[in-house]
Order: C-alpha cells, then sequence, then structure tokens
C-alpha cells in the first residue's frame, strides 16, 4: 500500500526558530513535493525534487529551503519561522508516470 | 498560465441530495484532469482522474467528464451520504508535469 509519512501532525514554534519538516515515501517515487494549504488559496507549491540533490522552486518559495539527501525523504526547512508561516503543509510524491500524486496527512504549524 | 476554477464554497446538502461542484480549467497543450478529497484531518486522496477529452473518472458514485470544448470537469454524485462530507479539490496536470489545485470546495451533508 503507497505511503507517504510526515514527522508531525501538530507543530507549535517560537517566531525566529529554525523549523524542519520531514517527509518520507516508501514507494521509491523520483518526485516529491512540499505544498501549503491555506483556507480559499488552495494548495499552492513550495519547492519540488525530481531526484536526490535535485530541488526546483515552486510558486512560494520565500523563506524555505529543502533537502533531499536520500530518494525516500524530502524535508521542508524554515530558516526563520514567522507568523505568516502558520498554516497545514502537505508533501507528496509520485512516480516519473503516471502522474497522480500520493499524499501524506499534513502537519499543522502554528508559529507564536 | 495553467489554472483551476472551482465553484466556491460551503456547500450544504441533505443526505441522498445530488451534488454537482463546477470546476473549470485554462491550460496549454493537453492536461489530465483529477479530483482529490480531503477528510478531516487528513492529507488528500485521489478520488477520480481522467487522461484525455471525453474521458469519465468514476469512483465511489463520484463521477466527472473530460469536457474540452468547455474546458470543465464537473463533479457529480447522484446521492451524497453523510460521509461524503469534506473538501473536494479539482486539480489539473500538464505534460510538464505541473499540477495545479483549485482552492477547494467544502461539502456538509446532513442527515
Amino acid at each position: 500500500d503507497v505511503k507517504v509519512t510526515q514527522s508531525s501532525r501538530y507543530l507549535v514554534k517560537r517566531t525566529g526558530e529554525k523549523v524542519f519538516l520531514e517527509c518520507v515515501q516508501d514507494m521509491d517515487h523520483e518526485n516529491m513535493f512540499w505544498y501549503r494549504q491555506d483556507p480559499g488559496l488552495g494548495l499552492r507549491l513550495i519547492y519540488f525534487s525530481y531526484d536526490v540533490k535535485m530541488k526546483e522552486k515552486g510558486d512560494i518559495p520565500e523563506g524555505y529551503s529543502v533537502s533531499r539527501e536520500k530518494k525516500e525523504r524530502f524535508s521542508l526547512i524554515l530558516e526563520s519561522a514567522s507568523t505568516n508561516q502558520t498554516s497545514m503543509y502537505l508533501c507528496a510524491s509520485n512516480p516519473a508516470q503516471p502522474y497522480e500524486q500520493y499524499f501524506g496527512p499534513g502537519t499543522r504549524l502554528t508559529v507564536t | 498560465g495553467n489554472s483551476v476554477t472551482q465553484m466556491e464554497g460551503p456547500v450544504t446538502l441533505s443526505e441522498e441530495a445530488f451534488l454537482t461542484i463546477n470546476c473549470t480549467y485554462t491550460a496549454t497543450g493537453y492536461p489530465s484532469l483529477f479530483w482529490y478529497v480531503q477528510y478531516p484531518g487528513e492529507g488528500l486522496q485521489l478520488l477520480l482522474k481522467a487522461t484525455k477529452a471525453d474521458d469519465k473518472g468514476s469512483n465511489k458514485g463520484f463521477e466527472a467528464t473530460y469536457r474540452k470544448e468547455t474546458t470543465s470537469f464537473h463533479l457529480e454524485k447522484g446521492s451524497v451520504q453523510v460521509s461524503d462530507s469534506a473538501v473536494y479539490f479539482c486539480a489539473l496536470r500538464n505534460n510538464n508535469n505541473d499540477m495545479r489545485f483549485g482552492a477547494g470546495t467544502r461539502l456538509t451533508v446532513k442527515p
């Protein structure tokens, strides 16, 4: 069964802290993605990766970075968390073909 | 650029009512179209998909037909249940592997 896991379901951090969100998939997928989900805005792509050590900016990369050292793991890093980064963060992966994405359960991050 | 527009919610229906959630898209080329569902507290799950014009995707009583002439992919179900209460997202993927999501429509079904 396809599985994408995220390290935390809920996280509370203080402004200025460095935050790591981890995502692991067990399907040997090439492509991995980080989105944030906000009410009325749907899902917005932050970063994605087509292969190990490769990364591409999505629509809203500012304030974020990513790391993909192993094929199964894709980390999202908030270098200095700010209150406007309070959101639901969703990780997804898909194989090269077909294109449907598989999602993790999400991490609800609150920055105070 | 590619984009998806879906009807704003929330949508509230009684059990056994007919459901339609409208979705239209703008895209270059020939995108694949998807409906995802998000149940409370969970991530998104693929509900159905269609990869070319006139294809009909179906799953769990839900259906959507890829209409290239109207650039639409409306989601329908003949008789909704309380367990269908969720947020529904329309999405497209173009040939460049670029995925775009609509804003989501929250459906609440009352007994």
